[in-house]
């Protein structure tokens, strides 16, 4: 079965600095997907960023980025030049594909500190 | 507003009540899906439905009742809940498989409390 884990609950970071938040997954196929979401207080679930795990370069988008290691099954998101609008829950997950399920890892509560 | 609306926000309901949660989408979507959100776990499925049917229901317990009579409606029926099924109920819905990339979108959830 495939498994999910953030490793860190709480993580804080001072605004406009960086911050990197960990995932590893355990899979055994070879053709997947990872996401990281964000969910703030209002409770809504927003695709962050995604990557494809036939593609070796790593997912940009904007002041997100990821360090994808296949081999070591690691996803890492950075998140630079923080903003006090990314405080919120960030969760990594896994999929095989679309319309298979979404695996998702506990959460990393990220504070930014003004 | 992103495209996938959920209904009621907020739910409180007593042990022997009957209610249904309620989720829509018009996205175009072919696969729809309950999640569970409890405090201090990780988001836990419960079914999915592709194409209207269901493919999987990850031994949810028979108080809970999905229903999805088209790609675009899927209901969770409620009935004789315990306290602990308070959580968050997050519904989701993604495209089938043709082209890239692809992605899951979600409502913003029902908010459930059993008493």
């Amino acid at each position: 079965a495939q498994t999910v884990t953030q490793s860190q609950p709480e993580m804080s970071v001072q605004e406009a600095e960086t911050v990197t938040l960990s995932c590893t997954y355990d899979t055994s196929e070879s053709d997947y997907y990872l996401f990281w979401y964000k969910q703030p207080p209002s409770r809504q679930m927003i695709l962050v960023i995604r990557q494809e795990a036939y593609k070796q370069q790593n997912a940009t988008e904007n002041r997100f980025s990821v360090n994808f290691q296949k081999a070591a099954k690691s996803f890492s998101l950075k998140i630079s030049d923080s903003q006090l609008g990314d405080a919120a829950m960030y969760f990594c997950a896994y999929t095989r594909g679309s319309n298979y399920k979404l695996t998702f890892g506990k959460g990393t509560l990220l504070t930014v500190n003004p | 507003e992103t495209g996938v609306t959920q209904t009621p926000r907020h739910l409180v309901m007593g042990m022997t009540n009957k209610k249904s949660l309620k989720c829509e989408q018009h996205l175009g979507h072919n696969a729809m899906y309950w999640y569970k959100q409890s405090a201090k776990k990780p988001l836990e499925l419960m079914f999915v439905y592709n194409f209207k049917e269901q493919t999987e229901n990850n031994s949810v317990p028979s108080r809970f009742s999905p229903e999805c009579p088209n790609s675009s409606h899927l209901f969770l029926h409620l009935h004789t809940l315990q306290p602990e099924d308070s959580a968050l109920y997050l519904c989701a819905s993604s495209r089938s498989p043709t082209g890239e990339p692809f992605g899951y979108t979600f409502g913003s959830g029902t908010r459930l409390t059993v008493v």
